[in-house]
């Protein structure tokens, strides 16, 4: 069955430094995505990244950046220039593939949630 | 453009009580996820309509809890009766065709004393 960890229940970062949020997962299939979302204190899910398994490049959203290692089954989160408004808990999810009947369902990791110090 | 819309945001019953949360998904939208938010099972997915069908309820906990999308505009989570462990938050997502994205409603935290 496919699943997502993350092992990092809580992180702290300095304002303005790089932080590295990790995800690895685990999937026989060859064909998935992976998502970041994050989830401040106000409670909404925000949509921050994807990145394809087919997909050579890393992706890349503004500070945002996914280091996908497939051989490595992981998908780290990397944000740049930290800010205040970046402390949340952050979530890792990956999606099955789907078939004719079937979309493919949003697994989730069990979050990291990131402080970050002035 | 508005967003998923969820309501109530807050709703607060007694056990027993039967339980409507509401969500709006983005218009054009064909697929519409409800998840369910705890601190020990973190976030979970419930069920997924396509089409107004409903595609997989493999998630839904048990048969108390049901839902229904009538329309395109559209779906209900109900819980009937409710009990203090559905106290969650429960998140509605919608999104199109083969999609590399879900967007999510602000959630109905629910509490069941």
């Amino acid at each position: 069955a496919q699943k997502i960890t993350q092992t990092q229940p809580g992180m702290f970062v300095q304002e303005k430094e790089a932080v590295t949020l990790d995800c690895t997962y685990d999937t026989s299939d060859q064909s998935y995505g992976l998502f970041w979302y994050k989830q401040p204190s106000s409670g909404e899910m925000i949509f921050l990244i994807y990145q394809g398994s087919y997909d050579e490049q890393n992706a890349t959203e503004g500070r945002y950046s996914l280091n996908f290692q497939k051989a490595r089954k992981s998908a780290n989160l990397v944000i740049s220039a930290s800010q205040l408004g970046d402390s949340a808990m952050y979530f890792c999810a990956m999606r099955e593939p789907g078939s004719t009947s079937n979309t493919g369902k949003l697994i989730f990791g069990q979050g990291t949630t990131l402080q970050v110090k002035p | 453009d508005a967003g998923v819309i969820q309501s109530p945001r807050h709703e607060v019953t007694e056990m027993g009580q039967e339980v409507t949360l509401r969500c709006k998904p983005i218009s054009g939208h064909d697929y519409l996820f409800w998840y369910r938010q705890t601190m020990m099972r973190g976030l979970e997915l419930l069920i997924y309509f396509n089409n107004n069908v409903p595609i997989d309820d493999s998630g839904m906990p048990e048969d108390r809890f049901s839902a229904k999308m009538p329309n395109a505009s559209f779906s209900t989570l109900k819980i009937q009766p409710s009990e203090p462990r559905d106290s969650a938050v429960y998140f509605c997502a919608s999104t199109l065709g083969d999609w590399n994205e879900q967007f999510f409603g602000p959630g109905t935290r629910l509490t069941v004393l």
